[in-house]
């Protein structure tokens, strides 16, 4: 069975800081990957995926994650972070293009002036 | 502007009550997807739909059922609602067309049962 593991429940930076959002999964085959973010209030909104090729993908409002097939990792990062990003992060995994995903338990992200 | 919608923001229903939840997509997508959301514990996936009238199981579809009538609308029905069903349940949808597949959500929908 397929399973996503965010293992930081909740992150401080400050404004302007570098973040790293840490994902790990499970899966038997070569994966779907994604982030989402959700704001307050808001539904999920997709910031990046991963089907296949290059294994650094980029993402909007200035997002990227990699990749790492050896350490099942895809962990997302953001050279600079600014205060709209503060919002819940969810990883998550698919199986193929029908969209049935498996989510993480997510990272809450705070963002200090 | 591509939309899921859910038709309530907020609810408050009692023990034992039908609840319908519903959302309708404009987008022309088959699946369609109802998750809940509890803190710490993510989005679970309660039932999902590939076509209209073709509903199958998630992982925690216990004390839910679904309807899909129609391509557009994906209906969530608490049989007889209870206080663990408290929860933020969120619809979304998508295109098996696209190669570049993703979940398009709702605003969501909060559920409380007392």
């Amino acid at each position: 069975a397929q399973s996503v593991t965010q293992p930081d429940i909740h992150i401080t930076v400050s404004e302007g800081a570098s973040l790293e959002l840490r994902c790990n999964y499970s899966y038997g085959a070569t994966p779907y990957l994604f982030w989402y973010v959700q704001s307050p209030g808001q539904g999920l909104q997709l910031l990046l995926k991963y089907f296949s090729g290059d294994t650094l993908v980029q993402g909007i409002k200035g997002f990227e994650a990699e990749f790492k097939r050896s350490q099942s990792s895809f962990n997302l990062r953001k050279p600079s972070v600014h205060w709209s990003d503060a919002a819940e992060y969810f990883c998550a995994v698919g199986a193929n293009n029908a969209g049935k995903s498996t989510f993480g338990d997510g990272t809450t992200l705070t963002v200090k002036p | 502007d591509v939309k899921v919608t859910q038709s309530s923001r907020y609810l408050v229903k009692r023990t034992g009550e039908k609840v319908f939840l519903e959302c309708v997509q404009d987008m022309d997508h088959e699946n369609m997807f109802w998750y809940r959301q509890d803190p710490g514990l993510g989005l679970r996936l309660i039932y999902f739909s590939y076509d209209v009238k073709m509903k199958e199981k998630g992982d925690i579809p216990e004390g839910y059922s679904v309807s899909r009538e129609k391509k557009e609308r994906f209906s969530l029905i608490l049989e007889s609602a209870s206080t663990n069903q408290t929860s933020m349940y969120l619809c979304a949808s998508s295109s098996r067309r696209s190669t570049n597949e993703k979940l398009f959500f709702g605003s969501g929908t909060q559920l409380s049962v007392l």
